[in-house]
């Protein structure tokens, strides 16, 4: 199962952009690349999923080079209410079923 | 449709106590997951079920049984509750043909004392 990298810790002001990098260097073949966001008390949501290039939804883009050994979430524009912790995590479909990894997270602050 | 829904909400055990911690999904969904967040932490994948029928370990399994009662519904259970699994429990469920697309719920917040 790959295993991620992420920074501990981020810290942002309202309106900018954010980039969260992850590491994933023994990314399998079949293995799609999920970011979650998880606020205090709450299991984590679905943000954006991709496997190669870029992905872009009306929250978020994900750019994944072509080695796939690492990706990027960009957030734009961020606000007070998108502090929160932002898991990468690589896996796919293994034998009998779906394998996953949440490491430890990026804490993300976004200060007025 | 009401998602993933967990029972119960908080829980407190004495070491040795049983008890099962219930997840239902009304998605359809044939994946189902249970995971452990202890604090500061990621979370931890203890079981999961990529169909009715089917389980299989995750990361952290001993301590833990779980049934896939049916589509529906995945169940947890601690056998002999010990302090170190003191943390909040999450179900997942996820819909076939993607990846890691996983749906949770609310959580538990168990304590064993």
């Amino acid at each position: 199962l790959a295993k991620t990298t992420q920074p501990i810790s981020m810290d942002s002001y309202e309106g900018q952009e954010v980039n969260i990098t992850c590491s994933h260097n023994n990314i399998a073949t079949n293995d799609y690349i999920t970011w979650y966001q998880q606020f205090p008390s709450q299991g984590p949501r679905f943000i954006i999923q991709g496997y190669k290039t870029k992905v872009t939804n009306e929250v978020a883009s994900l750019f994944i080079p072509a080695d796939r050994k690492s990706s990027t979430l960009s957030l734009p524009r961020v606000s007070l209410s998108d502090t929160a912790v932002y898991y990468c995590l690589v896996g796919g479909q293994g034998t009998g079923g779906f394998k996953t990894i949440f490491g430890a997270g990026t804490r993300l602050f976004v200060k007025a | 449709n009401a998602g993933v829904t967990q029972t119960p909400k908080f829980q407190v055990l004495k070491t040795g106590q049983s008890m099962t911690l219930q997840c239902a999904q009304d998605m359809n969904h044939n994946s189902m997951y249970w995971y452990r967040q202890d604090p500061g932490m990621g979370l931890r994948l203890i079981y999961y079920s990529a169909s009715e029928g089917t389980t299989d370990k995750g990361e952290v399994p001993n301590g833990y049984n779980v049934s896939r009662l049916n589509k529906r519904e995945f169940s947890l259970r601690l056998e002999s509750a010990a302090p170190s699994q003191t943390s909040v429990y999450f179900c997942a469920s996820s819909s076939p043909g993607t990846y890691n697309e996983q749906f949770f719920g609310p959580g538990t917040r168990l304590t064993v004392l």
